[in-house]
Parts: C-alpha cells; structure tokens; sequence
C-alpha cells in the first residue's frame, strides 16, 4: 500500500533531550513537509523539502532540524533549542510544492516532561 | 496579517442540516484549494480540491469558489454525526506557494 508512515505515534522525551521524529513516504512524491499542531490550532509548517538534499524553512523552525538524503525519507529532530516541543507532529507529501494536494502520515505526538 | 482565516466556530449543526464552512484568502495569485478534514486526535484528511470559480460537488459535499471575492467555502449536505470534526482549508499562500492552513472550523452534528 501507497502512503506516508510517521513513527513512532506516541514519543516522550525528558526536557533537554533531542528527539528524532520519522517520515518515510513511498509515494514517489518530490516534495515533503513537517507541520506542527498545538491543540484547538491549525497547522503550522516547520520545514518543507522540494527534492532530495534541499529543504527551506518554514514559519516556525527555531529549535528544529531536518534531512532529506533520500526521496522517500524526511526525518526531523526536536532539540533541546526549541522551547515548547510537547506537539502533535505532522509530514505531508506531494508530487510538488506550488498548488499540489498534500498527503499527511498519522502524525506523532511528543510529549517533553 | 493572516494569509487565510476561517469562520472560526465550534459550529453546531442538528443531524440532516446544511453546514456551511468559509474561508477567505489573501493572495490574489492562488489557483487552487483545498480542504481537509481532522477527526479529533487523527492527521487531517483531503476531502476537497477546487481550482476553478463555482461550484464542486462531490457525493454531500459541495465546495465554492469566488476567487473575486478571495472566498472559498465548504457546504455538507444531510450532515451526520460522523462528519463531526474540524474542517481546515488550505492554499498555496507561503513564498514557494508552499500549503498554508486556516485555523480550522470545529463541527458539531447533533443527533
């Protein structure tokens, strides 16, 4: 089955710790993104990725980093930079970035104690 | 300035009602949209794209587009309680026409 596959769905980390967050698509999509949702909000996007070892930052990437080594995978580390990292995280995928449909994993929500 | 707002809610339909979801944008260049909707605790699901002005109608769900009026909204025909969610709009508003999403609109369908 085509799709996007976030893991791990549920992730709790110690304050101060990094944390690396998965995404492995096998869409054959170009473009990639990680989004990030606080509850009762919309989505705000993190980073995105228009090929393979090029990615842009998005409106809130402070205390964040990412990869895109392969086309299918687009990891993204929370470090101990970002100050509010309890998140319900999102990556999306689609054939391109300017006006495509974007398809979203099943999300994973890490919490920071 | 928000690139895209949305009629904010929650919004409470009874079951077999009209809802009726908006979104206004503010890049005049946008040539497509999209909604997606979230169930409570779940990643956000495309339901809709439109490109063109008019109407959309697929199955109860019928999308609008006014690009002079920088209007899009949503209409859910014989709502049911399973399309109880949060409904977001979205748009390629960023510098690389990149996804921008609205706040979302929580909808209720009481039985």
């Amino acid at each position: 089955d085509g799709g996007i596959t976030q893991s791990p769905k549920y992730l709790f980390r110690k304050e101060g710790q990094n944390v690396t967050l998965s995404c492995e698509q096998n869409l054959n999509h170009d473009a990639m993104y990680w989004y990030r949702q606080d509850p009762g909000q919309g989505l705000r996007l993190i980073y995105y990725s228009q090929i393979v070892n090029d990615f842009q930052k998005g409106d809130i990437a402070e205390g964040y980093s990412v990869s895109r080594e392969k086309k299918e995978s687009f990891p993204l580390t929370v470090t101990s930079a970002q100050k509010n990292p309890t998140a319900f995280y999102l990556c999306a995928s689609s054939w391109g970035v300017s006006g495509t449909e974007a398809f979203f994993g099943q999300g994973t929500r890490l919490t920071v104690v | 300035q928000k690139e895209v707002e949305q009629n904010s809610g929650p919004l409470s339909v009874p079951e077999g009602a009209i809802a009726s979801l908006n979104c206004t944008y503010s890049d005049r260049g946008s040539q497509s949209f999209f909604w997606y909707r979230q169930y409570s605790g779940k990643s956000p699901e495309l339901i809709m794209s439109i490109y063109s002005n008019g109407d959309k109608e697929d199955g109860r769900f019928t999308a609008q587009l006014n690009k002079a009026s920088q209007y899009v909204s949503l209409l859910i025909r014989d709502s049911q309680p399973s399309d109880s969610a949060t409904y977001l709009c979205a748009f390629p508003g960023g510098s690389a026409r990149q996804l921008t999403f609205g706040s979302g609109t929580q909808l209720t369908v009481l039985p």
